[in-house]
């Protein structure tokens, strides 16, 4: 079946500094790509969507400069967090939507983001 | 406002009980309809999901979802639970008007089974 690969699957960083996320779909095509947030026990917010090719469409209040998301090809998205400070920390989940099986939404495993 | 309820935010069940989730959404016209399972530690896994056709779906796991049009509903049922089943789950829709095919999450049900 369609598998996501997200990485990394946690990470720590500084603050002020920027993190970057990865998103693959292994064995497809993902023609959208979607970002998500996830607060303890609470549900995903999207955050964005992303076309290959084109610029992300940001939810409201998602800040589009602090979330650069990035979609270069039809197999990788990036989530850049810059300049991220400890209200940055979170559980990133990103989702990709391809041919394979209609409208078929495969997530990846998350990413734990702490901010210190 | 357009969203996504589930009304139940915690459910405690014993093993080969029966279980029913609630799920409504107030988005109009057509949509489809998905439900996900987050187990501890683990990444959204797809239950079930409806595009259209039968409004009853049968999904993995023995669980299976209906949709009732007129109620804006689309329940999660199983017969009989096991502790497996202990999990997080997520009823999400995609509004047919969104043309980015975006999916909006319900706040989650945590669904807690005694052994």
């Amino acid at each position: 079946g369609a598998v996501v690969s997200q990485h990394p699957s946690w990470v720590i960083c500084k603050s002020g500094t920027s993190v970057k996320i990865e998103c693959r779909s292994l064995d497809f095509q993902a023609t959208t790509m979607f970002w998500y947030r996830q607060f303890p026990k609470q549900s995903l917010m999207l955050m964005a969507t992303s076309n290959e090719g084109s610029k992300a469409t940001y939810e409201q209040g998602v800040e589009k400069d602090k979330f650069l998301i990035n979609h270069a090809s039809l197999t990788l998205s990036t989530l850049t967090v810059t300049s991220a400070h400890p209200e940055d920390s979170s559980f990133y989940i990103c989702s990709a939507r391809g041919q394979i099986g209609g409208q078929s939404y495969t997530f990846g495993s998350g990413t734990r983001l702490t901010v210190v | 406002a357009q969203s996504v309820s589930q009304h139940n935010h915690h459910v405690i069940l014993s093993e080969a009980a029966s279980l029913e989730l609630g799920c409504n959404y107030s988005y109009g016209g057509t949509v489809n309809l998905f439900w996900y399972v987050q187990y501890p530690g683990q990444h959204l896994q797809l239950l079930l999901k409806y595009f259209s056709g039968d409004p009853l779906v049968k999904g993995i796991k023995g669980f299976e979802a209906e949709f009732i049009k007129s109620k804006f509903s689309f329940n999660l049922r199983k017969p009989s639970v096991q502790w497996s089943d202990t999990a997080e789950y997520f009823c999400a829709v995609n509004p047919s008007y969104s043309s980015a095919s975006k999916i909006i999450f319900g706040s989650g049900t945590r669904l807690s089974i005694r052994p």
